[in-house]
């Protein structure tokens, strides 16, 4: 059964900051791998996706890699602004098109 | 990209009582997700619903307590049954796109009372 795993849970940082978001997954014969962005008692919105033929994707100051041999994607923030805060949650898509989460990584990013 | 509307986007609602959540899509889409997301947890899969078929529920969940309906391309509500305050959550649906990425409604939180 696939798992999903984020590290770290939380994490402050002051603005201007880079950092990055870590996520493994147990079953490395995933589809694609999907970042999204949740603020507070909101939905999803969907950041970056990698299918699973794919190394890496960049959206401005977003850029996300994809190992499937070791299971890990990494989502990197280049220079953190305050607005950038929020629960950054990492998917995988499984074999029927449904999504298998982690539990997400709360950011804060400080004035 | 696909968009979708959820309504309603939050609720408050009476134990025993039951709450239909819908969700429209702007495009024909095969296959339409439900997932519940408690209070600080990350989002769990309840459902798979196909137009024309039962839907398929994940393990916890089942058809009596979550009724799930898909009368055509571009549409499907989610029932919340005979209430309690521990289905109080966010339930947001979703979609494929055409690229294999998700996509989600804004959500709907359901507090229980």
């Amino acid at each position: 059964k696939q798992e999903v795993t984020q590290i770290p849970a939380a994490l402050s940082v002051p603005e201007g900051e880079n950092l990055v978001l870590n996520c493994s997954f147990t079953d490395s014969a995933i589809y694609n791998l999907q970042w999204f962005r949740q603020d507070p008692g909101k939905g999803l919105t969907s950041l970056l996706l990698i299918q699973s033929s794919q190394r890496e994707q960049t959206s401005g100051r977003l850029n996300a890699s994809l190992d499937k041999s070791s299971g890990r994607s990494t989502l990197y923030i280049a220079a953190s602004q305050p607005g950038d805060s929020a629960t950054y949650l990492c998917a995988v898509v499984g074999s029927q098109g449904n999504l298998i989460f982690g539990k997400g990584t709360k950011l804060s990013v400080k004035p | 990209s696909a968009v979708i509307s959820q309504k309603p986007s939050r609720d408050i609602c009476q134990r025993g009582t039951s709450l239909t959540i819908q969700c429209q899509v702007d495009s024909q889409v095969t296959m339409m997700f439900w997932y519940r997301q408690q209070p600080g947890q990350s989002l769990t899969l309840i459902a798979t619903a196909n137009q024309g078929s039962e839907a398929t529920y994940e393990s916890g969940f089942v058809i009596d307590k979550f009724p799930i309906s898909r009368p055509n391309l571009t549409f499907s509500t989610l029932t919340v049954s005979n209430m309690s305050p521990e289905d109080s959550s966010i339930y947001l649906c979703s979609v494929d796109g055409t690229t294999g990425d998700g996509f989600f409604g804004q959500g709907t939180r359901l507090t229980v009372v």
